[in-house]
């Protein structure tokens, strides 16, 4: 199974804020990537896939990138409605496997 | 709109079978690159994907849990199942279904509103 990492595993943040979350592949997974959002209580929601690729009506402050085996998902300017859990999940090879997840709450 | 409504009991007794149906409404059922997945959470942890199957009744499984998993869909009503036989307290989670676009790349959108199963005697 590929192991997927996510840094920081929590973050505080201010509306406005640029936040950066990383998620690091344990193989080469080119850019078979995507990222969730997960708010309290509900289903993941699906932001990025292909690593850069975002969702229609995914607000454009959300962008990934990356290839290989590191990736990002930035947020330019943190809003309220973003507080949430993100996670990462490769689709190289099944088994799919996601990160642990990012909780990004307010400062 | 596509919408994923899951069905199916909330506690189920250890060394027995967790089911659940998934009902899909709004969208074709039968669309190729479309396949139809089960995941599920622990109650505070992380994702995992359980598996996944096709509208033709091809399967994928997570080798963690093939042994012990059976996914099957009935297109005459639009619905997939999960069925999990040998439960034990490790499986309680909340246990979500989705559809999955798989080509080169696959993702999973939308979910389903999630079932939490608790097992417990």
């Amino acid at each position: 199974d590929i192991q997927m990492t996510q840094s920081p595993s929590s973050l505080s943040a201010s509306v406005g804020d640029r936040v950066t979350i990383t998620c690091r592949a344990g193989q080469s997974i080119s850019t078979y990537l995507n990222w969730y959002q997960q708010k309290s209580g509900k289903a993941p929601k699906l932001l990025i896939s292909a690593a850069s690729r975002l969702q229609s009506g995914v607000p454009s402050r959300f962008s990934g990138s990356g290839s290989g085996t590191d990736f990002t998902l930035t947020i330019s300017s943190l809003q309220t409605e973003d507080f949430a859990t993100y996670y990462c999940q490769h689709s190289y090879s099944t088994p799919w496997t996601f990160g642990q997840g990012t909780k990004v709450e307010i400062k | 709109q596509l919408q994923l409504q899951q069905s199916g009991p909330g506690l189920v007794k250890p060394s027995e079978t967790l089911s659940l149906t998934c009902t899909v409404s709004g969208g074709s059922f039968s669309t190729t690159n479309y396949y139809w997945g089960w995941l599920r959470q622990p109650p505070g942890k992380g994702l995992e994907w359980i598996g996944t199957i096709y509208y033709t009744g091809s399967t994928y499984y997570n080798p963690s849990l093939k042994s012990r998993v059976t996914i099957s869909v009935d297109t005459s009503k639009n619905q997939f199942s999960l069925k999990l036989t040998s439960v034990t307290a490790a499986d309680t989670a909340l246990y979500y279904c989705a559809r999955s676009f798989w080509s080169e790349y696959s993702w999973f959108d939308p979910w389903g509103q999630g079932t939490l199963v608790t097992v417990s005697s």
